[in-house]
């Protein structure tokens, strides 16, 4: 099955504590992105990614990083969480961009991250 | 301003009402237009995609670009209580980077 799998689903931690959450997608996509989604703000892109190697800052990049060393992974680094981090985030991919019907992002089901 | 504006509800209809949800948006560059579908706890789904201005229907959904008054609607007919959820209006250029969305409109279909 076509998928975006993102690890964990829930997570608690404390401020300070460096997590990261994983993604993995199966349809060899070459973009990749994260979201978060807050209440009244909706879908605001972190970082985005073109290919392997090839990242980039989305709106909402601070307090964050990525990496893309191989084509399927994308993870989500937070190195120094803070409470402002609390939110739901979703792993996205799609064929690519720049062209009609590769711009379709397929969404993992999201992780829903608490910071205390 | 926000590059997106859509109302975030909550909608409440009966059973087999006619529900329309719009967008409105400031970015002229903008040319592709999607609706995607959020239920609790999953990821949002692509629902509807069109390029461009026009209508384009999918059953009992149809899309409508306004690129004029840069406005875009989804028209739901006889909405069903399975149709509760929310949904999401997303937009990107045509050399873009990235989807901009919608803060998603929140749709209770009652039965």
């Amino acid at each position: 099955e076509a998928q975006v799998t993102q690890n964990p689903r829930y997570l608690i931690t404390v401020t300070g504590k460096k997590l990261t959450v994983t993604c993995s997608q199966n349809m060899n996509h070459e973009y990749m992105s994260w979201y978060r989604q807050d209440p009244g703000l909706g879908l605001r892109q972190i970082y985005y990614s073109m290919n392997v190697e090839v990242t980039d800052k989305g709106d909402v990049p601070e307090g964050y990083k990525v990496s893309r060393k191989e084509k399927r992974n994308f993870p989500l680094i937070l190195e120094s969480p803070s409470p402002n981090q609390t939110s739901l985030y979703f792993c996205a991919s799609s064929l690519g961009w720049g062209r009609s019907g590769a711009n379709v992002l397929t969404f993992g089901a999201g992780s829903r991250l608490t910071v205390l | 301003q926000k590059e997106v504006e859509q109302d975030p509800g909550p909608l409440s209809v009966p059973e087999g009402a006619i529900v329309s949800l719009n967008c409105t948006y400031s970015n002229s560059a903008f040319q592709y237009f999607m609706w995607y579908r959020q239920y609790s706890r999953k990821g949002p789904e692509l629902l509807m995609y069109t390029y461009s201005s026009g209508n384009k229907e999918d059953g009992r959904f149809t899309a409508q670009v306004d690129k004029s008054s840069k406005y875009i609607s989804l028209f739901i007919r006889d909405s069903q209580p399975s149709d509760s959820a929310t949904y999401l209006c997303a937009i990107d250029e045509e050399y873009g980077n990235k989807l901009v969305f919608g803060a998603g409109t929140i749709l209770r279909v009652k039965s």
